[in-house]
């Protein structure tokens, strides 16, 4: 299964757009590219889901060049609310990799006012 | 919008102890996950299950065990609980069918024991 490398910890204040990218060099071909939110006490929640290009929903926006050796996430204008921990996972979510994706350590996004 | 709800936020059990974890969800999802999370480790796949009756060993599934009697309920069970099973649990659910299906999480249970 790819691993993943992304940046431990990140600040930011509010009202900045915020990118954090993910490096997986050894991303297979069938691979898609996941990213989870996770707040204290809570479990992770999906926020979006890519395989090249770029993606957007009303949460966040994907990018991932031609190579896919790495993606970014980019969250417009945080909020206070944003602070959490977000993890990039990288992978083909069935058959003998069900359930099995690599969640890692995440990156702690916190959002100063 | 899927829901996957478990049981208990908190449990406080004593060593040795047979303990119980139970979740539900509400999409009629065909897989069904149970998870640790541990400061450092990340989440850690228990065991799985892909219908109802059927499961597969995880990562880590020795001193548990579990059930899938009906499609919406998952149980995990700690056959006799142990310190070192102190942690927080999550279970989680998807669809099949869809290529990469996302997760859904429930909210977890925090497990301490004693």
């Amino acid at each position: 299964l790819a691993k993943t490398t992304q940046p431990i910890s990140m600040d930011s204040y509010e009202g900045q757009e915020v990118n954090i990218t993910c490096s997986h060099n050894n991303i297979a071909t069938n691979d898609y590219i996941t990213w989870y939110q996770q707040f204290p006490s809570q479990g992770p929640r999906f926020i979006i889901q890519g395989y090249k290009t770029k993606v957007t929903n009303e949460v966040a926006s994907l990018f991932i060049p031609a190579d896919r050796k790495s993606s970014t996430l980019s969250l417009p204008r945080v909020s206070l609310s944003d602070t959490a921990v977000y993890y990039c996972l990288v992978g083909s979510d069935r058959g003998s990799t069900l359930g099995r994706l690599y969640f890692g350590r995440g990156t702690q996004l916190t959002v100063w006012p | 919008d899927v829901k996957v709800t478990q049981s208990s936020r908190y449990l406080v059990k004593r060593t040795g102890e047979k303990v119980f974890l139970e979740c539900v969800q509400d999409m009629d999802h065909e897989n069904m996950f149970w998870y640790r999370q541990d400061p450092g480790l990340g989440l850690r796949l228990i065991y799985f299950s892909y219908d109802v009756k059927m499961k597969e060993k995880g990562d880590i599934p020795e001193g548990y065990s579990v059930s899938r009697e009906k499609k919406e309920r998952f149980s995990l069970i700690l056959e006799s609980a142990s310190t070192n099973q102190t942690s927080m649990y999550l279970c989680a659910s998807s669809p099949t069918g869809t290529d990469n299906s996302p997760l859904h999480f429930g909210n977890g249970t925090r497990l301490t024991v004693t």
